[in-house]
C-alpha cells in the first residue's frame, strides 16, 4: 500500500519563476493538504483540497494556488517565486479531512529559490 | 487561525529520563493530534484525542487531553535515543484541523 508520493524531491528555481509540485495521496485517502516548513519551524498550513475544491486556506498569498484531480492527486503552484519561498513543501493526505485518522505526510519537496 | 502554545520549545534529557511536552489553547478544541518528526524526516501521526480527560498510551508514550479540552500533553517515560525528534500538536476545531504548534525539539543524551 503506497504512502504519499511527492515529486520532485528537490528543486532549484530562480526568483520570479513559477513552480509546480505534485502529490499522490495514500490509497483510500480523498483529502490533500499542503504545508510549508521552513528550516527549524513547524509546518505552516497552505490549503486543503477535498472533492476537487479548495476547502480551507491558510495565511498565504494568492501566488500559492492548487488543484486536485478526480483521482485525488494534487498540485501546488507557486508564482513569482521569492527567496523566502525556499522551504520544504509537505503534502499530507487523509480520509475525511483528517479529523478522525490524522494525516499521512509525504517526504516533501525541498524548494530552493536563488 | 487559532493557535496553540506548545512548551517547551527545546528539551535536552539524559537517556532514561522522562520527557513531557504541553499544548495549551485559549479556546475549547474538538480534538488534538500529535505528530513526531525525526531530524530530516517528515511528520508522522502518533495519535488523536477526542474526549474530555482522555488518556491513551502507546508503549512508553502517554497522551492526555484536559478535562476542559483546552490542553494536552505527551509524556515519554525513560527516553531512548530513538525518541529524538520534534513533537508537534495539531488542534482541531469542528471538522477542521488547524495550525500546528511550534513543536518541542527533544534531544536525548546517551
Amino acid at each position: 500500500d503506497a504512502g504519499v508520493t511527492q515529486s520532485p524531491t528537490h528543486l532549484i528555481k530562480t526568483r520570479g519563476q513559477q513552480v509546480t509540485l505534485r502529490c499522490s495521496p495514500k490509497s483510500g485517502h480523498d483529502t490533500v493538504s499542503w504545508y510549508q516548513q521552513a528550516l527549524g519551524q513547524g509546518p505552516q498550513f497552505i490549503f486543503q483540497y477535498y472533492e476537487e475544491e479548495e476547502r480551507q486556506r491558510g495565511n498565504f498569498p494568492d501566488r500559492f494556488s492548487g488543484h486536485q484531480f478526480p483521482n485525488y492527486s494534487s498540485e501546488l503552484n507557486v508564482n513569482a517565486l521569492l527567496l523566502g519561498d525556499s522551504a520544504l513543501y509537505l503534502c499530507a493526505s487523509s480520509k475525511d479531512r483528517g479529523t478522525y485518522y490524522g494525516y499521512t505526510f509525504g517526504s516533501g519537496t525541498r524548494l530552493t529559490v536563488v | 487561525g487559532q493557535q496553540v502554545m506548545q512548551i517547551p520549545q527545546y528539551q535536552h534529557v539524559q537517556e532514561g529520563e522522562d520527557f513531557t511536552t504541553y499544548c495549551n489553547s485559549s479556546t475549547t478544541l474538538s480534538n488534538i493530534q500529535w505528530y513526531k518528526q525525526r531530524p530530516g524526516g517528515h511528520p508522522v501521526f502518533l495519535i488523536q484525542l477526542v474526549k474530555s480527560g482522555e488518556v491513551k498510551k502507546q508503549k512508553r508514550l502517554t497522551f492526555q487531553f484536559g478535562e476542559a479540552k483546552k490542553n494536552s500533553s505527551l509524556h515519554i517515560t525513560a527516553t531512548q535515543t530513538t525518541d529524538v525528534g520534534t513533537y508537534f500538536c495539531l488542534p482541531g476545531a469542528g471538522s477542521y484541523q488547524l495550525t500546528f504548534g511550534k513543536g518541542t525539539k527533544l534531544s536525548v543524551i546517551p
